[in-house]
């Protein structure tokens, strides 16, 4: 069966701290893509990043990171000095390749609040 | 590149009334789909297309929600007749290679 947990509902930290949003995943295919989506106050879903299942190098992009570890199904998100406009609601999903395309599920979401 | 636009971006009904909501997606996307969003949880899929097909509506209710893709490109989302539980927001995303989904800015629906 499909499921995406993100077991932290809220987070709040203060400026300048660093924050890793926790993200475990189930899926019994071996092919599978794994996403995290910003959803900021104004309500639209920004697209953060895509791996895919057989790559688990982890990736920088700015003061954003992620941790991919099959092993213990996670897919973490870590924002390094965060800032008050990473503020949101951040929704981590899972897409797996079926018969007529991909199916996609998203967890419940980790709302971030970041304190000047 | 123009993102998906949807429309309208508010509406406020009373319950047992019609609504129809429209979505456009990023040109060239073969898959669209919608999805509901109630306050506090994620957003949940109501119907995937690919190209004018309907791939998923396992999540559809069918009694009241309809949508179609008519020509492969646009597509609305009717409910008939709403219900209090139908408030929502309604997201709809396209998504080209590899299922990477770009999401419009949403139509937030009041049933009363």
């Amino acid at each position: 069966a499909q499921k995406v947990t993100q077991a932290q509902t809220e987070i709040s930290v203060v400026e300048k701290e660093d924050v890793t949003l926790d993200c475990v995943y189930e899926t019994r295919d071996t092919t599978y893509y794994l996403f995290w989506y910003k959803q900021p106050p104004s309500g639209e879903l920004v697209f953060l990043i895509r791996r895919n299942s057989f790559d688990e190098q982890n990736e920088i992009s700015g003061r954003y990171s992620w941790n991919f570890q099959k092993s213990t199904s996670s897919f973490n998100f870590t924002i390094t000095a965060s800032q008050v406009v990473d503020s949101a609601v951040y929704f981590c999903a899972l897409s797996e390749v079926g018969t007529g395309g991909f199916k996609t599920i998203f967890g419940a979401g980790t709302r971030l609040f970041v304190k000047a | 590149e123009a993102g998906v636009a949807q429309s309208p971006r508010y509406k406020i009904i009373e319950k047992r009334q019609s609504v129809a909501f429209w979505c456009n997606p990023i040109s060239g996307h073969a898959t669209l789909y919608w999805y509901q969003q109630i306050l506090g949880q994620g957003p949940k899929l109501l119907i995937q297309f690919q190209n004018n097909g309907v791939v998923d509506d396992s999540q559809l209710p069918k009694d009241r929600f309809s949508a179609e893709r008519l020509k492969g490109v646009d597509s609305t989302l009717k409910i008939q007749p709403a219900k209090l539980e139908d408030s929502a927001v309604y997201l709809c995303a396209s998504a080209g290679r590899a299922d990477t989904q770009y999401f419009g800015p949403g139509t937030r629906l009041t049933v009363l």
